[in-house]
């Protein structure tokens, strides 16, 4: 079956910008999760949806805000673009209470803040 | 604190030897989930192998085994007759079930393997 599809792939925004990150999960995944990836801190958690609900949040400021339709996809968005948010997002789903529950990722869209 | 500790920056084995990837976590929780994630220079991350809290044996996974160590609070990813396809980064994770399947992910092991 098909993976976790996020688009854009590749984006370059300036600074001020907003921007939209889609995601796809697995079918039949419920849960979807999203992370920033950068070269100096890591995977760092940003939230995760369950069934429309934002049931987790990481420590990132209110410009960074997510949401997930009836049919699972998830969007995340950025706001007022800073330099630093250029990085990889990583989108995630997971079969919750199924098998291992391990987090199936995307490929990840990078994005590049001028 | 940090929940996951991975203190080896980087490593080199060479081809066809065994290595061993160190990861430490940091939870009070019972009831919690170990992966090993493989990320290739293209960006996506790979599921390699999961050791469940309560689970006895170490996982396995063809070439992949998961040396965990409970009371130490250790689960060290052991990669076996190292390939060249095997130079990735590598990251240790941690899901607390509690805390509604979050999860926490170590800083990676940059892993080269050489001919």
């Amino acid at each position: 079956k098909a993976g976790v599809t996020q688009t854009p792939r590749y984006l370059i925004k300036t600074r001020g910008q907003q921007v939209t990150l889609s995601c796809s999960p697995i079918s039949g995944h419920r849960s979807v999760s999203w992370y920033q990836q950068t070269p100096g801190q890591g995977l760092q958690f940003l939230f995760e949806y369950f069934s429309e609900t934002q049931r987790n949040k990481g420590n990132f400021p209110g410009r960074f805000s997510g949401r997930q339709f009836s049919n699972s996809r998830s969007e995340m968005n950025v706001s007022t673009l800073e330099l630093g948010d250029s990085a990889l997002y990583l989108c995630a789903s997971s079969s919750q209470g199924y098998g291992t529950g391990e987090l199936f990722f995307g490929e990840g869209s990078r994005l590049t803040v001028l | 604190a940090q929940k996951i500790t991975q203190t080896q920056p980087g490593m080199f084995v060479q081809e066809k030897e065994a290595v061993t990837l160190d990861c430490t976590y940091d939870t009070s929780d019972q009831s919690y989930g170990l992966f090993w994630y493989k990320q290739p220079s293209s960006g996506e991350m790979i599921f390699l192998i999961y050791q469940g809290s309560y689970d006895e044996q170490n996982a396995t996974e063809g070439r992949y085994s998961l040396n965990f160590q409970k009371a130490r609070k250790s689960a060290n990813l052991v990669i076996s007759a190292s390939q060249l396809g095997d130079s990735a980064m590598y990251f240790c994770a941690m899901r607390e079930v509690r805390n509604f399947n979050k999860f926490y992910f170590g800083s990676g092991t940059k892993l080269n393997v050489k001919p």
